[in-house]
C-alpha cells in the first residue's frame, strides 16, 4: 500500500510569482485536503477534496485554488504569492468524507517566498 | 468559530519524569486527534479518540477524551529523550481544526 506523497520538497519563489503543488493520494483514498502550516504554528485548513469538486474551505482567498484528477492525486496552486505564504503544505487523503475517516498526511511541501 | 487550545505550549522537562498536555477544544465533536510531529517533518498520527471515555496507550504516551468536559488528555510517562517533538491535538471531520502545539524538549 502506497502512502500519500508531495512534490515538490523543497521550493522558493519570489513575490507576484506562481506555484503548483502536488499530492498523490493513498491508495483507494478519494478525498484530499489541504493545510498550510506557518513555522511554529499548527497546520490550517485550506480546502479538501472530493470526487474532483470542492467539499469544503477554510478562510483562504481566492489566489488559493485547487484541482483534483480522476485517479483522485490532487494540485494546490496559489497565484500572486506573498511572503506570507511562506509555509510547509500538508496534504492529507482519506477514503470517505461522508464517513468521516481519518486522514493521512503526506510528507509535505516546504514553500519558501522571498 | 471552532477552536482548539492546548497548554503548556512550551515544556521541557528531564527524563524520567511524567507530564499531561492538555487539549481544551470548543465544539460537540466525538473524535479527536493527536499527532507528534519533529521539526521540518510532517505529522505522525498517534491517536485517533472516538468517544466519550476513550483511553488509548501506546508505550509511554497515552491519551483519554472527555466530550463533555471538551477536554482531551495527553500523558507522558517516564519521559525518554526520544520523545522531544512537537505535539498537536485536533478535532473535526472533513476540517481538522488544531491546536497551536505543544513543544516538548526533554533533558538527560
Amino acid at each position: 500500500e502506497t502512502g500519500v506523497t508531495q512534490s515538490p520538497t523543497h521550493l522558493i519563489k519570489t513575490r507576484g510569482q506562481q506555484v503548483t503543488l502536488r499530492c498523490s493520494s493513498q491508495s483507494g483514498h478519494n478525498t484530499v485536503s489541504w493545510y498550510q502550516q506557518a513555522l511554529g504554528q499548527g497546520p490550517q485548513f485550506i480546502f479538501q477534496y472530493y470526487r474532483e469538486e470542492e467539499n469544503g474551505r477554510g478562510n483562504f482567498p481566492p489566489r488559493f485554488s485547487g484541482l483534483q484528477f480522476p485517479n483522485y492525486s490532487s494540485e494546490l496552486n496559489v497565484n500572486a504569492l506573498e511572503l506570507d505564504d511562506s509555509a510547509l503544505y500538508l496534504c492529507a487523503s482519506s477514503l470517505n468524507p461522508q464517513e468521516r475517516a481519518e486522514q493521512f498526511f503526506g510528507p509535505g511541501t516546504r514553500l519558501t517566498v522571498l | 468559530e471552532l477552536k482548539v487550545e492546548q497548554n503548556p505550549l512550551f515544556l521541557s522537562m528531564q527524563e524520567g519524569k511524567n507530564y499531561t498536555i492538555y487539549c481544551n477544544y470548543s465544539t460537540t465533536s466525538d473524535r479527536l486527534y493527536w499527532y507528534r510531529q519533529d521539526p521540518g517533518k510532517s505529522l505522525e498520527s498517534l491517536f485517533v479518540l472516538l468517544s466519550n471515555g476513550a483511553v488509548k496507550q501506546e508505550g509511554r504516551l497515552m491519551a483519554s477524551l472527555d466530550t463533555k468536559a471538551r477536554l482531551s488528555t495527553l500523558h507522558i510517562t517516564a519521559a525518554v529523550h526520544d520523545l522531544s517533538a512537537t505535539y498537536f491535538c485536533a478535532e473535526g471531520a472533513q476540517k481538522l481544526v488544531f491546536g497551536q502545539g505543544t513543544r516538548l524538549t526533554i533533558n538527560p
